[in-house]
């Protein structure tokens, strides 16, 4: 069982470059998420997407996007790296929309911008 | 909004005691709750989950959380602690709805728990 998985587990990046964060998962949920965990600071909301075709902005949703071109695959995009995005970044999925549904995560990935 | 709050940054515990990590939380309406855990390097684990019924739940790895309206927490337990449980523990609440809320969770800050020999 594979569950979530991102790639890549670490990243240096430069100021200003850019770089795609790659999410996938077998368990054929419908719902995924992007966190990023600063610490002291719990995990925070970037985007979320309800299904193929659809996304939103969670609660710190600057600077990045995301697509949901298939069920499987959530990448999230940073366009212009900032040292502010300096953070370990966590995909997660959920079977269906109840609300006592628990989200499955990925490994993280650390990103450093220098 | 909703929100979670987990007050202590750090709980200190001897092998073998009994252990509470503390959360509290504010919402409107009825709350679903979760434990997650997260050892270093490696994501986030569920736990366990609050969403009707019985106060006290059990979940993963012998802990238990116990659920109280009126205080509004849900602080986990674990009758003896064992060093393997040092680790990063977060509580959660559902927020959103079935449409357009996204099925979002909001976590609390996390707590440090060390148990030490």
């Amino acid at each position: 069982n594979a569950g979530v998985t991102q790639t890549p587990k670490f990243r240096i990046l430069k100021i200003g470059q850019s770089m795609t964060l790659q999410c996938t998962q077998d368990m054929n949920h419908n719902y995924m998420y992007w966190y990023r965990q600063d610490p002291g600071m719990g995990l925070k909301l970037i985007y979320y997407s309800v299904g193929a075709g659809i996304t939103d902005k969670g609660e710190v949703p600057n600077g990045y996007n995301v697509s949901r071109s298939t069920t499987e695959d959530f990448p999230l995009r940073l366009e212009l790296a900032a040292p502010s995005q300096t953070s370990v970044y966590f995909c997660a999925s959920s079977y269906r929309a109840g609300l006592g549904t628990e989200a499955f995560f990925g490994q993280g990935t650390r990103l450093t911008v220098v | 909004a909703q929100s979670v709050a987990q007050p202590e940054d750090q709980v200190n515990v001897a092998e073998g005691n009994p252990l509470t990590v503390k959360c509290t939380y504010s919402v409107s309406g009825n709350p679903y709750l979760f434990w997650y855990v997260q050892y270093p390097n490696r994501g986030l684990q569920f736990l366990l989950k609050y969403i009707t019924g019985d106060n006290l739940v059990k979940g993963s790895y012998g802990f238990e959380a116990e659920f109280n309206k009126s205080q509004t927490s849900f602080h986990l337990k674990k009758p003896s602690a064992l060093v393997s449980d040092s680790a990063l523990y977060f509580c959660a609440v559902r927020t959103g709805g079935l449409t357009g809320g996204g099925n979002k969770l909001t976590f609390g800050t996390g707590t440090q728990l060390k148990v030490e020999l």
